[in-house]
């Protein structure tokens, strides 16, 4: 078990590019969710996967945000067109099936727009 | 709307004190309820988790309260020692059916 493995660990762009997150959840984990967290916050619910099937997504993920996870392994997200709002930090983590099981978490990418 | 009311945000105590994370909740549904613990640069760490059937649960020095008539739930760390100063944070989920959804998150530092 080599843990939730988020890369990269810092990303600083510019407003208007777009970005590339890449989460590697536990092997065996068929769960896999996406997090936001801002200073002096709690993690936000972005979406989840189960295998490779988006189950929901929250209202704070607009349209340029977009998650995959192809083949039920690896998982990415992509925001477009970043503005200075997205800065924060976007944790991954994951989960066996079963209710209710821990979230194992990653340490995340910090995002800088400026 | 906060589904999670966590208080209080931040919190100073003695080594060997008793430091108590108070959490609220309105959605009556909710039957899980976690604490994780977060160190600077990590990620969010399963600590100690309850469900509403049972009114307490302790491991190791770590113990959750829960006061399903209150819809109310809390953390308290015996004995804190220095290596517990981190951020705590409440969640609460539907199992099932929804995410976890979490507290703001209380900073706790535990000085010598």
């Amino acid at each position: 078990d080599t843990g939730v493995s988020q890369n990269p660990r810092h990303k600083i762009t510019k407003r208007g590019q777009n970005v590339t997150f890449r989460c590697d959840p536990i092997s065996e984990h068929n769960r896999l969710y996406w997090y936001r967290q801002t200073l002096g916050q709690g993690p936000e619910f972005l979406t989840y996967f189960q295998n490779e099937a988006q189950l929901e997504k929250s209202r704070l993920l607009s349209d340029r945000f977009s998650a995959e996870r192809p083949k039920g392994s690896f998982s990415t997200l992509e925001i477009q067109r970043t503005e200075q709002g997205d800065s924060a930090m976007y944790l991954c983590a994951s989960s066996q099936q079963g209710d209710p099981t821990p979230l194992h978490f990653g340490n995340g990418t910090r995002l800088t727009v400026t | 709307q906060q589904q999670v009311k966590q208080s209080p945000q931040s919190l100073i105590v003695q080594k060997g004190g008793i430091p108590i994370i108070n959490c609220a909740y309105e959605n009556t549904a909710f039957d899980y309820f976690p604490w994780y613990q977060q160190f600077p640069g990590k990620g969010p760490a399963l600590l100690i988790a309850i469900r509403p059937d049972v009114s307490e649960k302790k491991e190791g020095r770590f113990t959750i309260s829960f006061n399903k008539s209150a819809k109310q739930f809390s953390l308290h760390i015996m004995d804190s020692q220095p290596g517990d100063s981190a951020t705590y944070f409440c969640a609460a989920s539907v199992t099932g059916n929804t995410p976890l959804v979490f507290g703001k998150g209380t900073r706790l530092s535990v000085i010598a």
